[in-house]
């Protein structure tokens, strides 16, 4: 079955690092992906990471892999107050099931405070 | 071409009452997608649409909830005889298939409320 879950809130102090957490259960994930919502706005795709790669990195964004324990975790470097918003681990499915929608987890809410 | 638009921005309606929206996405993008998203939660997958057709439709989309996209360009999104907890933001995204490309855009979202 599918399934991402996530911590729900993280508060960190400009300027330190953050880093949010995805597991998930479905195996044959070949993409996985984190977008960033911020209040009343859509989701804005920040990175994304094919399922046999261990680790990507993009500017202040470090994106890890664990395919074996199917954890995946976002390194937001420096963070800014500008940061603050929910961000969503998202999952797609091998084209061959046909499915290519993505399933997100609840999103974490980070707070950056000054 | 901007990025994935939808419209409108927010609704208010009645239960029981009819509603319908609409999202335009970029322009080259043959992948179409539904997804709704309630308060404290991430986006659920709705619809999606490669070209005209419509290729898969989750669960969630009961009887009262209809898409179409007709000449593989806009799409409207349905619901009939609203319910309160039809009460959501209606997200649209779009893609592209060709060269392997699996980045999805989202629309700003039609929030719904249903009183």
């Amino acid at each position: 079955g599918e399934d991402v879950e996530q911590s729900l809130f993280l508060s960190v102090r400009e300027g330190d690092s953050s880093v949010i957490n995805c597991t998930y259960t479905d195996s044959s994930s070949t993409y996985l992906y984190w977008y960033k919502q911020e209040p009343g706005a859509g989701l804005q795709l920040l990175t994304y990471i094919f399922s046999n790669m261990d680790m990507k990195q993009d500017q202040r964004l470090t994106v890890l892999l664990n395919k074996k324990d199917k954890h995946l975790s976002l390194r937001i470097a420096d963070t800014q107050t500008g940061d603050s918003a929910i961000y969503f681990c998202a999952e797609s499915l091998p084209l061959d099931t046909g499915r290519r929608a993505l399933t997100f987890g609840s999103g974490t809410r980070l707070q950056v405070q000054p | 071409d901007t990025g994935v638009s939808q419209d409108p921005r927010h609704k208010i309606t009645k239960r029981g009452q009819n509603v319908t929206f609409r999202c335009d996405p970029i322009s080259e993008h043959n992948r179409l997608y539904w997804y709704r998203q309630t308060l404290g939660q991430g986006p659920e997958f709705l619809t999606y649409f490669q070209n005209e057709a419509q290729l898969e439709k989750s669960r969630l989309l009961s009887d009262r909830f209809s898409a179409e996209r007709p000449k593989g360009s806009f799409s409207t999104l349905e619901i009939q005889r609203t319910e309160q907890g039809d009460s959501a933001m209606y997200l649209c995204a779009s893609s592209s298939s060709h060269q392997g490309n699996t980045e999805a855009f989202f629309g700003q979202g039609t929030r719904l409320t249903v009183v």
